[in-house]
């Protein structure tokens, strides 16, 4: 069975300084990788996805992830964090499952809390 | 304006009282799902559907009914809600089941069952 493993459920980190959001995923066939981001009282919307070519994946807000197939890893970051990236981030991965068949599974997130 | 539309956002009601929460889209996805999302056990799926008249269960279908008569709509119904359906629930949609496609949410409805 697939899982996606989302190391930390909560990251503090104050204003201006790095963050990495660590996802891993479990799976012997090719997968496509996505980041979510939910801000409070909202649903969640795509920050970025790995579908195929360069590993390197730049998304919305300044956030990158970088897909490392050896390591099972799409780990997300960002140099400077604001204020306003408080929120919760969802890693999913898609992956075939069967003819004509992909199965979808999420992370359990991990909560951003910006410190000012 | 491309969007996933769910009613009510918040609904409390009590034990056994039939209630429906309706999903819509204008984005003429095939694919659609429904999730409640509960702290520490993030998204978890609770019925899809790849197009009109085609449902299946997801990870947590017990106690939840759903359908799909036409393409835009995927309403979930809660026959017999209890109190272990207290939960923020999501509709989603994306153009189709098989391809690495984005999910659109809705906005969410939080439900309190008394």
């Amino acid at each position: 069975a697939q899982s996606v493993t989302q190391l930390d459920s909560q990251v503090p980190v104050f204003e201006e300084a790095p963050v990495e959001l660590r996802c891993n995923y479990s799976s012997s066939v090719s997968v496509y990788l996505f980041w979510y981001v939910q801000y409070p009282n909202q649903g969640l919307q795509l920050l970025l996805k790995y579908l195929s070519g360069s590993t390197l994946v730049k998304g919305i807000n300044g956030f990158e992830a970088e897909f490392n197939k050896s390591q099972t890893s799409f780990h997300l970051r960002k140099p400077s964090v604001h204020i306003s990236d408080t929120a919760e981030y969802f890693c999913a991965v898609i992956r075939r499952s069967g003819a004509g068949s992909y199965q979808l599974t999420f992370g359990k997130g991990t909560k951003l809390s910006v410190i000012p | 304006e491309a969007q996933v539309t769910q009613n009510p956002r918040y609904l409390i009601t009590v034990t056994g009282k039939k209630l429906t929460v309706t999903c819509s889209q204008n984005m003429n996805h095939e694919y659609m799902s429904w999730y409640r999302q509960d702290p520490g056990l993030g998204l978890r799926q609770i019925y899809y559907s790849m197009n009109v008249e085609a449902t299946d269960k997801g990870d947590v279908p017990e106690g939840y009914k759903v359908s799909r008569k036409e393409k835009r709509n995927f309403p979930l119904i809660l026959e017999s809600p209890s109190p272990n359906q207290t939960s923020l629930y999501f509709c989603a949609s994306s153009l189709r089941q098989g391809g690495p496609d984005e999910q659109y949410f809705g906005p969410g409805t939080r439900l309190t069952v008394t």
